[in-house]
């Protein structure tokens, strides 16, 4: 099955700066989320975008989907020291068991004060 | 509500030794799926369950059995670890049922064996 692919694999921004992470895949999919991981700790999902969707917002998040290019992009605006974690997106492909998300392997996102 | 909760948060074993990690949610989910997360692999998918009594396979089931005899629980069990068992697990639980296909995660179990 396939698997998302984020880019770039670590990012160092400034407090206040804005951060992009991008995610790639392959094959149709039903819907597309994001999660971010505190170091040490678990999964906090973000937020989840449907293949009929192009952009959605929560807070400094801003996510878009282009299913013609196969990528989704997270946004974040105006960085925090406390925005530092990684990044991940996660995929249930068309067709496939519902609850089942495909991750990849993330963005290591630092935000310096 | 507790959420997702997994014990023991760490363990070491020794190659050959059973162990089973523990996994409960009071969310009422029908969903609950086992996750190992090794560095630079991102997460993989163990083994997942749909609702009590029904399991199956994810991407990397080899060396690892789940049972569901209950919506809460849904334990993981190594019944002879190995070396390439050591990384980290999480459990995670949803409810497509009802339209929110958001996973929640445990914390996580720090297993490593030696």
């Amino acid at each position: 099955s396939q698997q998302g692919e984020e880019d770039p694999q670590a990012l160092s921004i400034q407090e206040g700066e804005n951060a992009t992470m991008n995610c790639s895949y392959k094959t149709s999919i039903n819907n597309l989320q994001w999660y971010r991981q505190n170091s040490g700790r678990g999964l906090v999902h973000l937020i989840l975008i449907r293949s009929n969707e192009r952009e959605k917002h929560s807070g400094r998040l801003r996510v878009t989907l282009d299913t013609s290019k196969k990528s989704s992009s997270l946004l974040i605006t105006a960085s925090r020291a406390a925005d530092t974690a990684s990044y991940f997106c996660a995929l249930r492909n068309y067709g496939g068991s519902q609850g089942n998300l495909i991750f990849g392997k993330g963005t290591k996102l630092s935000v310096k004060p | 509500n507790a959420g997702v909760t997994q014990t023991p948060k760490f363990q070491v074993l020794k190659t050959g030794q059973s162990m089973t990690l523990q996994c409960a949610q009071d969310m009422n989910h029908e969903y609950m799926s086992w996750y190992r997360q090794d560095p630079g692999m991102g997460l993989r998918l163990i083994h997942y369950s749909v609702g009590a009594g029904i399991t199956d396979q994810g991407e990397v089931p080899n060396g690892y059995n789940v049972s569901r005899s209950t919506t809460e629980d849904f334990p993981l069990r190594l019944l002879s670890a190995a070396p390439s068992q050591t990384s980290v697990y999480f459990c995670a639980s949803s409810s497509p049922s009802t339209g929110n296909e958001k996973l929640f995660f445990g914390s996580g179990t720090q297993l490593s064996v030696l």
